[in-house]
């Protein structure tokens, strides 16, 4: 079966860094693109940038770009996203989802179950 | 950045009635890159329709997607108490992605 599998839910206070993960599984993880998106509490989803695991290319939103690093670490078949000092703000669910290409269109078939990431003092 | 805006903001509709959701682009997206989602409360979101009119594997044909350039639209028809959700628009280039804010579909 195909999935991704999301860290446990995460609670810091401002200022702190955090690496939240997504493990895939039941396929071939190094060659399909691993995206995230965010959804603060009672909004939608926003699009925050993507990582090519194979050779860790990377794309960001211009929201989001400078505010998180994507990574990948291929031996585990495991994505991370990061923050090196958390806002308040930043508290929201966190889905990796992966994207595919279908007669040419990207888009995301199989998202994780999220990581709900709380920053509060 | 291209802009998605849905609309309507919520839906109230019955259950066997059609739904007609709206997405425009602030600038021409490709229809190879427009795809739609649904999110039920407490759940990912789910890929229902990608290149703007095909439907990804599993949904129901009750689910279709039309639309061109800066126009899009998802229609879903014999409403089922199941399809009761939040739905999104998403469109994929220039190395970026962006969804639209939204459109949830209540039991009226």
């Amino acid at each position: 079966e195909v999935q991704l599998v999301q860290s446990g839910a995460e609670v810091k206070k401002p200022g702190e860094s955090l690496k939240i993960s997504c493990k895939g599984s039941g396929y071939s993880f190094t060659h399909y693109w691993i995206g995230w998106v965010r959804q603060m509490p009672g909004k939608g989803l926003e699009w925050m940038g993507i990582i090519y695991p194979d050779d860790s290319d990377t794309r960001f939103s211009p929201s989001f770009q400078g505010q998180v690093t994507i990574s990948a670490d291929t031996s585990i078949s495991t994505a991370y996203l990061q923050w090196s000092s958390l806002k308040a703000s930043d508290t929201a669910m966190y889905y990796c989802a992966r994207e595919v290409t279908i007669f040419g269109a990207d888009v995301f078939d199989i998202w994780g179950q999220g990581t709900m990431v709380t920053v509060s003092s | 950045e291209i802009v998605l805006t849905q609309s309507p903001g919520t839906l109230s509709l019955s259950p066997g009635e059609t739904a007609t959701l709206s997405c425009r682009a602030s600038q021409s997206v490709s229809s190879t890159y427009l795809a739609w989602y649904q999110q039920k409360p407490g759940q990912a979101p789910r890929l229902l329709i990608y290149g703007a009119s095909s439907r990804a594997t599993g949904i129901p044909d009750r689910f279709s997607g039309s639309g061109s350039g800066t126009d899009f639209t998802l229609t879903i028809s014999r409403l089922e108490p199941e399809d009761f959700a939040v739905y999104y628009c998403q469109q994929y280039g220039s190395s970026q992605g962006t969804f639209g804010q939204g459109t949830k579909l209540e039991i009226k």
